[in-house]
């Protein structure tokens, strides 16, 4: 199995600008988790998703943030407008029924 | 509301010596605990993890961790130190039960390992 896959791996853009992070969890697994990580905060749980249904998502920060699942295989995360406040490690994780989560390497975005 | 501490942000060993690595926690349930190992520019791997059963658990890498409920600790050790284990370590927490599957991270500890 290729494991959690995220992309890009790096994103630079401009303060204002529209970023879509994207995520594909492992096959089977139900569960996906979006957690930013950052020096100051560590590791932050965003949202989560249960069989493509947002369970939880009292970690998002602010209405700048969406997260969508239309299917088993796929999830986005977006911001909209970004600011530089944003830059931080973005993780993807998947599990299966609560299980152990599997994480993808993460898109390490920065915001100018 | 639950929560991880782990104490120290940073420790330093020489290779071969013994690892320790702190983990206290607060859960008004029974907790899952798990320790989550990053290397540089990685996602979290799982090292090990305590559901039920024995308190004692054995990871890879060599790792283990013991829960100790009257301590609210779950600390993770390692006899002797190998260069390859210099990463940054999270202790989390998961409450057990139910279908809430989140995961409550400490801060993490990085582990710097001297040759």
């Amino acid at each position: 199995d290729a494991g959690v896959i995220q992309s890009p791996r790096h994103e630079v853009t401009e303060m204002g600008q529209e970023v879509t992070l994207r995520c594909k969890p492992i096959s089977g697994h139900n569960s996906l988790f979006w957690y930013r990580q950052t020096m100051m905060r560590g590791l932050e749980l965003l949202i989560y998703f249960n069989n493509n249904v947002p369970i939880d998502d009292s970690g998002m920060p602010e209405d700048r943030f969406s997260a969508k699942m239309p299917n088993a295989s796929f999830s986005t995360l977006k911001i909209q407008p970004s600011e530089p406040r944003d830059s931080a490690v973005y993780f993807c994780a998947s599990s299966l029924e609560g299980s152990e989560q599997f994480f993808g390497p993460g898109t390490r975005l920065t915001v100018l | 509301a639950q929560s991880v501490t782990q104490l120290g942000s940073h420790v330093s060993v020489s290779e071969g010596a013994l690892v320790l690595l702190r983990c206290n926690y607060s859960s008004s349930v029974p907790p899952y605990l798990f320790w989550y190992v990053q290397y540089p520019n990685q996602g979290l791997q799982l090292l090990l993890k305590y559901t039920t059963g024995a308190t004692l658990v054995k990871g890879i890498n060599g790792f283990e961790a013991e829960f100790k409920k009257s301590e609210t600790s779950f600390h993770l050790t390692k006899p002797s130190a190998h260069m390859s284990d210099a990463a940054e370590y999270f202790c989390a927490l998961e409450n057990s039960g139910g279908s809430n599957y989140k995961l409550t991270f400490g801060k993490g500890t990085l582990l710097t390992v001297n040759p």
